[in-house]
């Protein structure tokens, strides 16, 4: 079983529509990155939280630290939201990232 | 402001040649990261350094990858001898701290071992 396992693994959403996109972790963190690469390759940070929920535009993520879950959602999706969003942890045991599988979402117009 | 730069953008070499990938961090940035992105294994980190010294090299693959940052505005990461297995992209990032900011990162370096 992967430390970091996000669902679902493939998204194709039409414009407009509100996204969800969900990262469940296995060990104990300190926090949580949500990442973007888009087709070209280069990775952006998004959000990085260790509670509650932070708000960026029409990007909301969320984490609950209880349960070990956090969410990405994205609001009024467009075709340029399509590429791979990434969940990654930092252990409180350590300091490296690890990484989940990532989602393609694909949003078309 | 300059992001993280990355030289080369794409590299094609022959197997058991000599590879050096290169890393100039945003200024003031005191940690900085190699990872490695595959299809097989995803993003993995392979080796981070703060203030220049490397802290957390665990995730070096093995003896033919080494890393080196002389000072606070570059970084390398070489491998020796180069094999096909070790066709991947190649980022760096670098952050403020590893614990309060995000990490940002460069484009990347594709790497195709022949």
């Amino acid at each position: 079983k992967n430390e970091v396992e996000q669902s679902p693994q493939n998204l194709t959403a039409q414009e407009g529509e509100f996204i969800t996109i969900n990262c469940s972790y296995s060990v104990g963190i300190s926090a949580l990155h949500w990442l973007q690469q888009h087709p070209g390759g280069g990775i952006v940070s998004l959000f990085m939280l260790s509670s509650g929920k932070k708000k960026h535009g029409r990007l909301i993520a969320t984490i609950n630290i209880q349960e070990k879950h956090s969410s990405l959602h994205i609001t009024a999706s467009h075709p340029r939201d399509s590429a791979v969003y990434i969940c990654a942890v930092r252990e409180t045991s350590g300091s490296r990232l690890t990484f989940g599988e990532g989602t393609q979402l694909t949003v078309n117009p | 402001d300059a992001g993280v730069i990355q030289s080369p953008r794409h590299e094609v070499t022959e197997m058991g040649q000599e590879v050096t990938l290169r890393c100039k961090p945003i200024s003031g940035h005191d940690y900085l990261f190699w990872y490695r992105q595959t299809m097989m294994r995803g993003l993995e980190l392979l080796i981070y350094f703060n203030n220049n010294v490397p802290i957390d090299d665990s995730g070096m693959p093995e003896d033919r990858f080494s890393a080196k940052m002389p000072n606070a505005s570059f970084s390398t990461l070489k491998i020796q001898p180069s094999e096909p297995r070790d066709s991947a992209v190649y980022f760096c990032a670098s952050s403020f701290s590893i614990g309060g900011q995000p990490q940002h990162f460069g484009d990347g370096t594709r790497l195709s071992i022949l």
